[in-house]
Parts: structure tokens; C-alpha cells; sequence
């Protein structure tokens, strides 16, 4: 079936505007992780999302980064007043219940450039 | 904090070599780790293990895990030039977040 997908691809912002990236998990993955991958560095963990549960949101760099997920489906992460530091790979994933034994599968990505 | 430290940071190799990834960790909660090979952007599944001395296989990747020295290692043989990619290794602590290791990347020359 269709895997996760997001959007847009590619997203050049001015400083200080903000930004709403999206993430379309796999039908039926009652997870959906949102990680940052800077150039040359590993993953890092943003927001997590279990079903209707309160999400984690102790990744979230500052209190310019938001994310939201409507009907337990598609999530959207907001960046407001977006600074250069931002510019980096946005990556979602989701997986089947939120298990550490789950496997994650990744969305292509959305890069950020913040000039 | 938890770490994850994957070593070497990069490696050369000449088509048919046989290459060595490690990772390293220290968590407060370990429950698996992860190996994901990563081209462009988004990474791809490889293999999940839990349990120390069982050797997880697929095609010319092997990767085991040593639960009492808090080390895996990713061996892939008969290198590929389309095995060129960042190796990525993760652990998680808990039921849902996983630290990243920076990762390693692998070029394989024709």
C-alpha cells in the first residue's frame, strides 16, 4: 500500500515567516513521530503522536515549533518566525501501535531552508 | 542523557569488500535497536533486534547485538556500489522514542 507521504518537498523561507509542513501516515498506523535531521547530524526527536492521546511533545526545540494531528490521521508541524538555525530535513514516520519493536517507516522528507 | 555513538564516521571501499558499521549505547531504558539505511532523505528499515547473540540476516547484511557490552555491528559483504548510503542506527528506550546515532557513511567505488 501507499507509504507515508509529505509535503511539500522542498520549502525556501524567508526569516521571521512562518512555515506548515504536512505528513500523510500509512492508513491505519495509529503512530506518527516528527524528527529533525540537520546536515551532518543524526535524527532528532521532535513530537510524538498515540492515537488520541496527549502527544509528547519533549523534542520540540522552542515554542516557535507547534504540530497538530486531526482525526488521528494526517499532522501538520508548524514553525513560527522561522530562523536560520531551522533550515534542516523534516522527517516523518509512523508505525503500527507506537511499540519500540514497532517498525518505523519514514516519509520522504521536507527540506528547509531558511535564508 | 541518552547516547548513541556510531563509529566510523565515514568509510571507502572498493566494490566486493566487506564492511564493518558499529554502534554503540548507553540508555537508561533499552528495549531494541535499530539499523535504517539512508539515501537522499528518507531512511529504510533493515533490521530490528532485542536480543543479544542472535544474528539477523538479510541477503549480504548480517547485524548482531551484544546486550552485555551495549554494542551492534552491521556487517555487509560483497559491497555493492548501491550499497553506498548513511547507515543509521537508533535505539529505543522506551515504547516510542527513538536517539539517533549520527550515523555512518558508506561509499563504495566501482
Amino acid at each position: 500500500g501507499a507509504g507515508v507521504s509529505q509535503s511539500p518537498s522542498n520549502k525556501v523561507t524567508e526569516k521571521g515567516k512562518d512555515v506548515e509542513l504536512r505528513c500523510d501516515p500509512i492508513s491505519g498506523h495509529t503512530a506518527l513521530y516528527w524528527y529533525r535531521q540537520s546536515l551532518g547530524q543524526g535524527l532528532e526527536f521532535l513530537i510524538y503522536f498515540q492515537g488520541n492521546s496527549a502527544p509528547d511533545k519533549s523534542g520540540l526545540p522552542s515554542d516557535r515549533f507547534s504540530a497538530e494531528r486531526t482525526g488521528g490521521s494526517v499532522s501538520t508541524l508548524t514553525i513560527q518566525r522561522t530562523q536560520q538555525e531551522d533550515s534542516a530535513v523534516y522527517l516523518c514516520a509512523s508505525s503500527l501501535a507506537g511499540l519500540a519493536t514497532d517498525t518505523q517507516y519514514f516519509g520522504p522528507g521536507t527540506r528547509l531552508t531558511v535564508l | 542523557e541518552d547516547k548513541v555513538v556510531q563509529s566510523p564516521l565515514s568509510l571507502v571501499v572498493h566494490e566486493g569488500d566487506t564492511v564493518t558499521l558499529n554502534c554503540s549505547y548507553e540508555v537508561t531504558n533499552f528495549r531494541s535497536l535499530l539499523w535504517y539505511k539512508q539515501e537522499k532523505k528518507a531512511p529504510t528499515f533493515l533490521f530490528m533486534l532485542t536480543s543479544s547473540g542472535i544474528e539477523k540476516k538479510s541477503g549480504r547484511l548480517s547485524s548482531i547485538l551484544d546486550k552485555k557490552e551495549l554494542f551492534s555491528i552491521l556487517n555487509i559483504t560483497a559491497t555493492q556500489t548501491g550499497d553506498s548510503a548513511v547507515y543509521l542506527c537508533a535505539v529505543g528506550p522506551n515504547d516510542y522514542k527513538l536517539s539517533f546515532g549520527a550515523g555512518t557513511t558508506v561509499t563504495v567505488r566501482a
